[in-house]
């Protein structure tokens, strides 16, 4: 069973502070995403890593894909309450699938 | 927007009854996946549907089983549903193959009572 270990599980920081969640595996993939998920809502792919050591930016977040493809990152510059949300990462499976992660429940206190 | 619509947004059941949950997939897509969301986890994989299909299953047991039309909706059906079956049904769509571009829908919430 592949599975993606995220930490931490719950993060709170005020608006403007950095942070970082990762997403740890014994497993290898093959590529790697991350979702946002707010309330109500299905996921929103937010970013797919593919290469070893891959890193990218979209905005104020920074993502990046182990050399080893088992673990990834995910940096954000500058919280802003817009970024409340759950963070998932997800790793292709065998089926057809994708594996996700526990979850990252991150709150932006303005 | 996803373009991937799901119906109903809600639904209460009772232990043992069954239910059907609906999703029309976005336009030009031709795989629906269904996730199963529990509170506080994240979504694990039910099943894969390809040109009417089942495509790849996860650990679910039969009683969970799914049906897709030839305009790609799908149907997500649960029979003798258990306590444990409450959460967020969540129907994914995307093209052959691009199980890296999966574009969700808002989701079914099951409680069962």
């Amino acid at each position: 069973t592949q599975l993606l270990e995220q930490s931490p599980q719950f993060l709170s920081i005020q608006e403007g502070e950095n942070l970082t969640v990762y997403c740890n595996s014994s497993s290898v993939f093959s590529s790697l995403q991350w979702y946002r998920q707010e309330p109500g809502e299905g996921p929103v792919l937010l970013v797919t890593v593919v290469t070893g050591g891959e890193v990218k930016k979209l905005k104020r977040l920074t993502f990046q894909f182990g050399d080893a493809r088992k673990d990834s990152s995910l940096h954000i510059t500058a919280a802003q309450p817009g970024d409340t949300g759950l963070y998932l990462c997800a790793g292709g499976g065998g089926a057809n699938n994708l594996f996700f992660g526990t979850g990252t429940r991150l709150t932006v206190i303005p | 927007e996803t373009g991937v619509t799901q119906s109903p947004t809600h639904l209460i059941k009772t232990r043992g009854q069954q239910v059907t949950l609906r999703c029309s997939s976005q336009s030009g897509h031709n795989t629906v996946s269904w996730y199963q969301q529990a509170l506080g986890q994240g979504p694990q994989f039910i099943f894969q549907y390809y040109r009417e299909e089942e495509n790849g299953r996860g650990n679910f047991p039969p009683r969970f089983s799914g049906l897709q039309f030839p305009n790609y909706s799908s149907e997500l059906n649960v029979n003798a549903l258990e306590l444990d079956d409450s959460a967020l049904y969540l129907c994914a769509s995307s093209m052959t193959g691009a199980r890296e571009k999966l574009f969700f829908g808002s989701g079914t919430q099951l409680s069962v009572l």
